[in-house]
Order: C-alpha cells, then sequence, then structure tokens
C-alpha cells in the first residue's frame, strides 16, 4: 500500500542552525502539505502546496519557512534559523484529488538545542 | 471561523468497556469533510475515518462506530469492548473544501487498562 515517508525521523540541531525536511509524498497525489506537532500539543497547520505553489501558509508560517518540491517525488520543508521553539515533530501529508483523505508521513521529530 | 474541540482531554477505561471520545466543530462551509485520526504513542498519525457534511448515515467497522449529527454539529466516535491496543491520542479534525488544510482538535487521550 502506497505510504507518506518523511527523513529523517529524528534531527538534533543548534539554534540558529538550518533544517531541512524531506518528504516523499504518494506518488500520484496532488496536494501537500506540513503540519507540526509540538510535545503534547495538537496538529497545527503550517502550509498547502499544490500546482508547484503554495495555497495556504498559516501565521506560523513565517519569513524563516520555505517549502520546495524539486523534483517530481520530494517535498522538503526548510527552517534557515531554527529557534528552540520549534522543537516538535513535523508531519508531511498528502491527498490525491479535491475531496480525498490526507494521509500522513511518519514524522519527524525535530530538537532545537 | 472553523473550530474543532474535544472537550475530553483523557479518558481512562478498563478494558472491554466500551468509551465514546466527543467532538465538536464549527464552519460556515456548506460542504467539508470530518475525520477522526489515532496517534499510538509510536507518534504517527492514523486514518480512522472520512464523513463528508451530506452524509449523516452513521457507520459501523468493526469495534468502531461513528455518530454524526449535523443538527448538533458533532461527530462522536465509540470503541465497543475496548482493548488496550487502542489506547492512543485520537483526534478529530475538519476539513475545510474551500482551503484543503484540516484543522485538528486538541485530541483525547484514551487509555485502556488491562
Amino acid at each position: 500500500e502506497p505510504e507518506v515517508t518523511q527523513t529523517p525521523s529524528h534531527q538534533v540541531t543548534q539554534m540558529g542552525q538550518e533544517v531541512i525536511l524531506r518528504c516523499v509524498p504518494i506518488s500520484n497525489h496532488l496536494y501537500f502539505y506540513w503540519y507540526r506537532q509540538i510535545l503534547g500539543q495538537k496538529v497545527e497547520f503550517l502550509v498547502s502546496f499544490y500546482n508547484n505553489e503554495i495555497s495556504e501558509k498559516s501565521e506560523i508560517f513565517d519569513d524563516q519557512f520555505s517549502v520546495e518540491r524539486p523534483d517530481g517525488s520530494n517535498f522538503t520543508l526548510k527552517i534557515r534559523s531554527t529557534k528552540l521553539e520549534d522543537s516538535a515533530m513535523y508531519f508531511c501529508a498528502s491527498r490525491g484529488g479535491a475531496q480525498e483523505t490526507q494521509y500522513f508521513g511518519p514524522g519527524t521529530r525535530l530538537l532545537v538545542l | 471561523a472553523q473550530k474543532v474541540t474535544q472537550a475530553q482531554t483523557e479518558i481512562s477505561v478498563v478494558e472491554k468497556e466500551d468509551v465514546t471520545l466527543d467532538c465538536v466543530y464549527e464552519t460556515r462551509d456548506t460542504t467539508y469533510y470530518l475525520f477522526w485520526y489515532k496517534q499510538p504513542p509510536s507518534g504517527e498519525l492514523v486514518f480512522l475515518i472520512r464523513r463528508n457534511s451530506f452524509d449523516e448515515q452513521n457507520e459501523i467497522s468493526g469495534r468502531y462506530s461513528w455518530n454524526f449529527q449535523k443538527s448538533t454539529s458533532s461527530f462522536n466516535f465509540t470503541i465497543t469492548a475496548s482493548q488496550v491496543v487502542d489506547s492512543a491520542v485520537y483526534f478529530c479534525a475538519l476539513h475545510s473544501s474551500n482551503t484543503g488544510k484540516l484543522i485538528f482538535g486538541q485530541g483525547t487521550t484514551l487509555q485502556v487498562k488491562p
């Protein structure tokens, strides 16, 4: 069964460093998302991506964040200069059509020291 | 504004008990979807069910059942004869057909004790 994959599963970084989180969505899906979940809290929407551009972003998704689909299969989230409060689980999700279910990857646990 | 409320923060039951997780939502969209996801201790988000706003038929799948009532904006989830493996955080989510994003509730932590 097709699934969304994410790498790395865990990442530890120093404050101020850049990180890139990688996702491979399900191959025939058209809509891509990043969400984050701070430990013990709810899952929060960061950004949606369709047709090679951002379709919506939340207040959390400021200038330090960017997304890219560099090669038609990967979908990346870059945090330019990490802060302590960026420590969270980051989930990638994808869905096929406008009405379809979003399927989530296993997440990348980011710890900023 | 769109919002999902899961008023129950934590529920603890003994194995084989039935348990219902509550979800109330707010939206002005006429077309929308509701979801339940399960997050086991390992952390991944597992899709359980999707319901669209036009379909109020309740559904049963094995030990799981869902009660969607548009009149009260509720989408409750019941586990019958709970098992220890059901222990997880359960999230209700609202999908807006306009924006595509999922809006999650705070989650309900279910602990099933042997």
